[in-house]
């Protein structure tokens, strides 16, 4: 069982709507990370924290709103949100230093109408 | 552009052959790379790890990593119906400024055929 969780694990929502994923870590981690995935395009980072601030925002729409309270939660705000938006979000935590890899939890399938 | 190669596949082989999946990598400044295996609807699994070059072999997983020739490979022994998966490649670069980043290929899908 991974040690990442994330919820829901689907989400169907409207343009209109506000929604939030969650994602929380039990590793004793101290980044976390917020990724998209589309099909046949790779693993696309977009937003990353590493002791609770934000390090990393790689040009995402402010449509996406992060949120991280603490270092075992990462909060993914969504509203207004397009079509092509519909993706896997997958949510991710490292011991920050450079080195060392990423264990993922198993992601939101979320689908926009 | 800093970027992560890996052909896409399929890559078709069959039950009890070695499965070979090749990444290549566009920039010099890294310092470490992964492999993960990713089920159809499922996120990615760490598989391997690999931060200085020559080979490391975990059970029936081996990682070679070549800098110099900006190339990382994982080979598959006795390979298993169970392994069929995409595999993903990613390497930590350092950017200009600020700290690592994982950049990840589009992976390889691998079907073992029984």
């Amino acid at each position: 069982e991974t040690g990442v969780t994330q919820t829901p694990r689907h989400l169907v929502m409207g343009m209109t709507n506000k929604k939030s994923l969650k994602c929380e870590q039990h590793l004793g981690h101290n980044a976390m990370y917020w990724y998209k995935q589309s099909a046949k395009k790779p693993l696309e980072l977009m937003f990353v924290y590493s002791l609770e601030e934000r390090v990393e925002n790689n040009s995402v729409p402010s449509r996406f709103s992060p949120e991280c309270p603490n270092s075992s939660h990462l909060f993914l705000h969504l509203h207004t949100l397009q079509p092509e938006d519909s993706a896997l979000y997958l949510c991710a935590s490292s011991q920050d230093g450079g080195n060392q890899p990423q264990h993922f939890g198993d992601g939101t399938r979320l689908s926009i109408l | 552009q800093k970027e992560v190669e890996q052909n896409s596949g399929p890559l078709s082989v069959p039950e009890g052959a070695i499965a070979s999946l090749n990444c290549t990598y566009s920039d010099r400044v890294s310092q470490s790379f992964f492999w993960y295996r990713q089920y159809s609807g499922k996120s990615p699994e760490l598989i391997m790890s690999i931060y200085s070059n020559g080979d490391k072999e975990d059970g029936r997983f081996t990682a070679q990593l070549n800098k110099a020739s900006q190339y990382v490979s994982l080979l598959i022994r006795d390979s298993q119906p169970s392994d069929s998966a995409t595999y993903l490649c990613a390497v930590n670069f350092l950017p200009g400024a600020g700290s690592y980043q994982l950049t990840f290929g589009k992976g390889t899908k691998l079907s073992v055929i029984p």
